[in-house]
């Protein structure tokens, strides 16, 4: 089985300034990653994710997932963030086969003010 | 767009109810998930459907029923709902089968269930 932990519930951020929002995961077999992202009152939209190859992704809105097999990590960092950003983030992991599902973290909050 | 569309988007039931929600895609995809969303816990997986008639539980499947008679829809009941049953419900999808299978999934706008 595996599990995520998002280490951060809250994080609060100026306009313009980088941010960082931290994932954790656990699984005894390779797993596919990804970062979702929530706006109030919405579902949730892709933002990026890690299948194989290069472990710096690019993902929309101009946020990038840097994937750490050694450390466990899937970090996603903007390094200019705009109010518009403002929302819930979520880490998620999956394994293959017919019976692949998603894991998610418990989300962190992404809160931009002036 | 992944043309997935739920209904109702918003029901007030009282307790001891059946409910049942309904999910629909455009797109003939194989894969359809359902989940709930509460606060501090996420996103949780309640059943899963890797098929018409082909379904499985998820980590939160005590006190909810699936059924999938045909491709485009995923109905969700609650057979008799309960307080603890309050959240917003999510539909999902998954794209591809064999080797073109994508494994992200891609959300419905969600419903938003009371339980009074």
């Amino acid at each position: 089985a595996q599990s995520v932990t998002q280490l951060d519930s809250q994080v609060p951020v100026f306009e313009e300034a980088p941010v960082e929002l931290r994932c954790n995961y656990s699984s005894s077999v390779s797993v596919y990653l990804f970062w979702y992202v929530q706006y109030p009152n919405q579902g949730l939209q892709l933002l990026l994710k890690y299948l194989s190859g290069s472990t710096l992704v690019k993902g929309i809105n101009g946020f990038e997932a840097e994937f750490n097999k050694s450390q466990t990590s899937f970090h996603l960092r903007k390094p200019s963030v705009h109010i518009s950003d403002t929302a819930e983030y979520f880490c998620a992991v999956s394994t293959t086969g017919t019976a692949s599902k998603l894991t998610f973290g418990t989300g962190t909050r992404l809160q931009v003010t002036l | 767009d992944a043309g997935i569309t739920q209904s109702p988007r918003h029901k007030v039931t009282e307790t001891g109810t059946p409910v049942t929600l309904r999910c629909h895609q455009t797109e003939n995809h194989r894969y359809m998930y359902w989940y709930r969303q509460d606060p501090g816990h996420g996103l949780r997986l309640i059943h899963y459907s890797y098929g018409v008639k082909d379904t499985d539980k998820g980590e939160v499947s005590d006190g909810y029923s699936v059924s999938r008679s045909k491709t485009e829809d995923f109905l969700l009941t609650l057979e008799s709902a309960t307080s603890s049953q309050t959240s917003v419900y999510f539909c999902a999808i998954s794209a591809g089968t064999g080797k073109r299978r994508t494994y992200e999934q891609y959300f419905g706008p969600g419903t938003r269930l009371t339980v009074t």
